[in-house]
């Protein structure tokens, strides 16, 4: 246990639905990121932020995908109009720093579409 | 896009001999680079980082060698035991302008008893 933790661990939904996932980081730890892993596939990065910012969203982010960090602590990562190529792990790792430094992950939520 | 990428998908060993597995990156400007280990249904485990101004790094029982010249990286997992048995990703961090890790396809280490 990383002490980063994951909301649902797993999530069965409809195409169409809108879908929801929480990351609670380690409470010190400034930077928060998500990412997506598929089957036999390395994590790819999604978005992060530094503290609330939002600093920087990969293209694979599309117009559905949305993440917050309202306080700086806890993040939401929103699917809307769920497809089912969106079914994947979708991680968040933790980290404290201002450049590259160890990412301390959660055990993922697993998205699946039907 | 840049990524980075391991050399053999699996890797199958003796229990009790050493492990190498092999990375490739392309990102010349990135500056930091870390192993992490991931069983089957859990969040990717941290082993062990090098930054660029570094050769070579030591923990317990696991090397990273990191060869700027060539673009490569290296784990050395000495003794390796069943509890070993994972898949491993190599990882880097492409600036210091940017918190992410891009992360290569993995090779799953499989130990024989």
């Amino acid at each position: 246990d990383t002490g980063v933790s994951q909301n649902p661990r797993h999530k069965i939904t409809k195409r169409g639905q809108n879908v929801t996932f929480r990351c609670d980081p380690i409470s010190e730890h400034n930077r928060l990121y998500w990412y997506r892993q598929t089957l036999g596939q390395g994590p790819e990065f999604l978005t992060y932020f530094q503290n609330e910012a939002q600093l920087e969203k990969s293209r694979l982010l599309s117009d559905r995908f949305s993440a917050e960090r309202p306080k700086g602590s806890f993040s939401t990562l929103e699917i809307q109009r769920t497809e089912q190529g969106d079914s994947a792990m979708y991680l968040c790792a933790s980290s404290w720093g201002t450049s590259g430094e160890e990412q301390f992950f959660g055990p993922g939520t697993r998205l699946t579409v039907l | 896009g840049e990524s980075v990428g391991l050399h053999l998908p699996t890797l199958s060993v003796q229990e009790g001999d050493n492990s190498i597995i092999n990375c490739a990156y392309s990102n010349s400007a990135s500056d930091y680079f870390i192993w992490y280990k991931q069983e089957s249904g859990k969040g990717p485990q941290f082993i062990i980082d090098i930054r660029s101004n570094m050769d070579k790094r030591q923990g317990q029982r696991v090397t990273v060698l990191l060869n700027k010249t060539v673009k490569h990286l290296s784990l050395q997992i000495a003794a390796t035991q069943p509890g070993d048995s994972a898949v491993y990703f190599c990882a880097e961090n492409p600036s210091s302008n940017t918190g992410k890790l891009i992360f290569g396809q993995g090779t799953t280490l499989q130990v024989k008893p």
